[in-house]
């Protein structure tokens, strides 16, 4: 019963590959979100989809492409990965994109590139 | 930027000291929320403030949102190990009205 749930666990791969990862929510929510968390543990938004929809897009490098196939689902796709992609990458859903809405963070998952 | 600061970054208390943490927003905040995450864990919504000089408690954590609406606090009383991890606030900033978390204050309690 999973609220949020985001795979793999952890990652980890070499400098240049390409990997995913993914995100699904059972809470009916209507927003999800990707965030990183770096070694001192900030916390930033990268992406926001509304039913599908981008509503927020930060300043990411274009190798990060996230997918909304449904609104129960976010991926997160990573090209030529470098070692400052190394990060914690939550995934989160809120009931709707008004900010009164508290976040549901899944697990996360930890990449490590080498 | 707007920005969303935490003081302090950590703080190690001894089990049954209280512990504040502050949260300060260089603009005017709709709301604040505060969130918990563990150790190896994820963050986890604790509560939400709307009104301003609002205050709320949870057992023994005690929540304020500020008169202006800029800064809040999070006061635990007679802190327990299980309220060791980092505590972060986040406000709703920006014309793209994103929630921005704080910079986090790492607890450590030890017995």
């Amino acid at each position: 019963d999973t609220a949020v749930s985001q795979t793999p666990k952890y990652l980890v791969t070499q400098m240049g590959n390409d990997k995913s990862i993914k995100c699904e929510q059972n809470l009916g929510h209507d927003t999800m979100y990707w965030y990183k968390q770096d070694s001192k543990k900030f916390l930033k938004i990268m992406f926001s989809y509304n039913n599908k929809e981008l509503i927020i897009n930060e300043t990411v490098p274009n190798r990060f492409s996230p997918k909304s196939p449904d609104k129960a689902h976010l991926n997160l796709h990573i090209n030529s990965l470098e070692l400052g992609d190394s990060a914690v990458y939550f995934c989160a859903s809120s009931q709707d994109k008004g900010l009164d809405s508290p976040l549901h963070f899944g697990n996360g998952t930890r990449l490590t590139v080498t | 930027g707007q920005q969303v600061m935490q003081i302090p970054q950590y703080q190690h208390v001894q089990e049954g000291e209280d512990f504040t943490t502050y949260c300060n927003s260089s603009t005017t905040l709709s709301n604040i929320q505060w969130y918990k995450q563990r150790p190896g864990g994820h963050p986890v919504f604790l509560i939400q403030l709307v009104k301003s000089g609002e205050v709320k408690k949870q057992k023994r954590l005690t929540f304020q949102f500020g008169e202006a609406k800029k800064n809040s606090s999070l006061h635990i009383t007679a802190t327990q190990t299980t309220d060791v991890g980092t505590y972060f606030c986040a406000g709703p900033t920006g014309t793209a009205s994103k929630l921005t978390f704080g910079t986090g204050t790492r607890l450590q309690v030890t017995l």
